[in-house]
């Protein structure tokens, strides 16, 4: 199976930060690699597929990037609506695996 | 617009047995992929199962392989987790999800909330 490691596994951040996740898979994965965002007691959303392609209706605050074996999530500017856990998964091949999740928090 | 609605959760005992049903709205149904995503209690995501639109190919994870069986009623908008020899470790929140473009998930229900305990 591959292993998806996400970092940090939370974080701190103010209305207007820049925040970055990153994500790294234990064998390569090409860009078959998304990102979700769930708040508390609801669905996961799709934000980000095939690494970099913003899902419709999300927005552009939302940008995702890959270096080498690095997946990066970053939120532009972050907004209220933000705070929430993030998950990247990959598509690449099953058993489709998630990241552990990073609690992006209110400091 | 796209509407995925579960039910079928409850509280059961180990080694008991549940069915999940997922009816899906506003989209062509027999087009797209489905999966079941389960979450536990303050865990994260975990993949449990995906059928393909015209039901010809079931992939499941390890933990529930055997257990679990994936299926749909393409004439009635209607996906549905056979749920078998029940373990603790099962106690999670359900999600039928629809598979966008290949293994990525764009919609997603609300959940059902699976318990097992004696």
């Amino acid at each position: 199976d591959i292993q998806m490691t996400q970092s940090p596994s939370s974080l701190s951040a103010s209305v207007g930060d820049r925040v970055t996740i990153t994500c790294r898979a234990s064998e390569g994965i090409d860009t078959y690699l998304n990102w979700y965002q769930q708040k508390p007691g609801k669905a996961p959303k799709l934000l980000i597929y095939s690494a970099s392609s913003l899902q419709s209706g999300v927005p552009s605050r939302f940008s995702g990037s890959v270096s080498g074996s690095d997946f990066t999530l970053t939120i532009s500017s972050l907004q209220p609506a933000d705070f929430a856990t993030y998950y990247c998964q990959q598509s690449y091949s099953t058993p489709l695996t998630f990241g552990g999740g990073t609690k992006v928090e209110i400091k | 617009q796209v509407q995925l609605l579960e039910s079928g959760g409850g509280v059961v005992q180990p080694g008991g047995s549940l069915r999940l049903s997922c009816v899906a709205s506003g989209f062509i149904f027999n087009t797209h992929g489905m999966h079941w995503v389960r979450q536990a209690p303050g865990k994260g995501l975990e993949w449990v199962a995906f059928i393909r639109f015209d039901g010809a190919n079931k992939y499941y994870a390890e933990s529930v392989k055997g257990r679990f069986t994936i299926a749909r009623d393409n004439s009635m908008d209607t996906l549905s987790l056979q749920m078998r020899s029940l373990r603790p470790e099962d106690t999670a929140v359900y999600y039928c999800a629809r598979d966008s473009r290949t293994w990525v998930v764009d919609y997603w229900g609300q959940g059902t909330l699976v318990i097992v305990s004696s």
